[in-house]
C-alpha cells in the first residue's frame, strides 16, 4: 500500500552544521505534510507543516521543502544543536482522509 | 496551562484483562486521536473522533474500543482480544475536523503485560 517512508534511519551531524532530514512519500494525493520531534519517553512535539499548494516553509531555525513532481519532504535544520537530538517524524494527510499517516522516524545526532 | 493529559504513565495489564488509558485536553480542540508506537517504529492510527458521540476506526482497531461521551475526554480501553497489547500508546488532538491542523500530543502511557 501507499506510506510514507524515509531514506536515513540515522543521521550523524556536528554541532552548528546544518541538518536535512529526507522522506519520501508515494501517495500523490496527500495535501498535508508535517514534521514532529520526539524525545525519548515524550510524545512527539510539532515542529513544521506544509500544505500542498507550496513548495516551501520557513520557520525558527527550520525549513520544510515539499517535492510533488518526485514526491519528496524534507526538513533543514540550521545551526544543529545539542538539543535537536532526537527522532523526526514526516507524517502525510491523504485526500479524504481525516488522520495523519506517519513514517518510522530518522534518528538526528548532533555530536560536541 | 492547555495541554492534554495522559494517565497513568505505565500501566500493567495481566492475561485476560481490560484496561482503560485516559485522556483528557484542554484546549477546546474538536478531534481527538489515539496512535500505538511499537519501539523503533512510527504511530500507527488506532481511533480517532471528529466530535462529541462519533469516532472512527483507524488502522488497527481490533481489539480496542474508544468512547467519547465529552468534547474533553477521549478514553481508550485495551481489551483482552488484543494479543500484543504491548506498547507506548499516545492520545493527540487538534482544533479542526478536516485533519488539515497539526496535531498535538501527549505525553504517552506506556502499557506491559504481567
Amino acid at each position: 500500500g501507499e506510506s510514507v517512508g524515509l531514506h536515513l534511519p540515522t543521521l550523524s551531524v556536528q554541532e552548528g552544521d546544518n541538518s536535512i532530514i529526507n522522506c519520501a512519500y508515494s501517495n500523490s494525493a496527500s495535501d498535508y505534510f508535517i514534521w514532529y520531534k520526539q524525545e525519548s519517553g515524550k510524545g512527539p512535539q510539532f515542529i513544521i507543516d506544509i500544505r500542498s499548494n507550496m513548495d516551501k516553509r520557513q520557520g525558527q531555525r527550520v525549513t520544510v521543502l515539499l517535492n510533488k513532481t518526485v514526491k519528496h519532504l524534507s526538513l533543514q535544520i540550521a545551526a544543529t544543536q545539542p538539543g535537536d537530538s532526537a527522532v523526526y517524524f514526516c507524517a502525510e494527510k491523504w485526500t479524504g482522509r481525516r488522520a495523519l499517516t506517519f513514517g518510522s522516524g530518522t534518528r538526528l545526532q548532533v555530536q560536541p | 496551562d492547555g495541554g492534554i493529559t495522559q494517565s497513568p504513565k505505565y500501566l500493567f495489564r495481566k492475561e485476560g484483562q481490560n484496561v482503560t488509558l485516559s485522556c483528557e485536553q484542554n484546549l477546546n480542540h474538536d478531534a481527538m486521536y489515539w496512535y500505538r508506537q511499537d519501539p523503533g517504529q512510527g504511530l500507527r492510527l488506532i481511533y480517532y473522533s471528529q466530535i462529541v458521540n462519533d469516532f472512527q476506526k483507524g488502522d488497527i482497531a481490533e481489539g480496542y474500543s474508544v468512547s467519547r461521551e465529552k468534547k474533553e475526554s477521549f478514553p481508550l480501553t485495551v481489551t483482552s482480544a488484543q494479543k500484543n497489547p504491548t506498547a507506548f500508546y499516545l492520545c493527540a488532538s487538534s482544533i479542526g475536523q478536516g485533519g488539515n491542523q497539526p496535531q498535538h500530543f501527549g505525553d504517552g502511557t506506556r502499557l506491559s503485560i504481567l
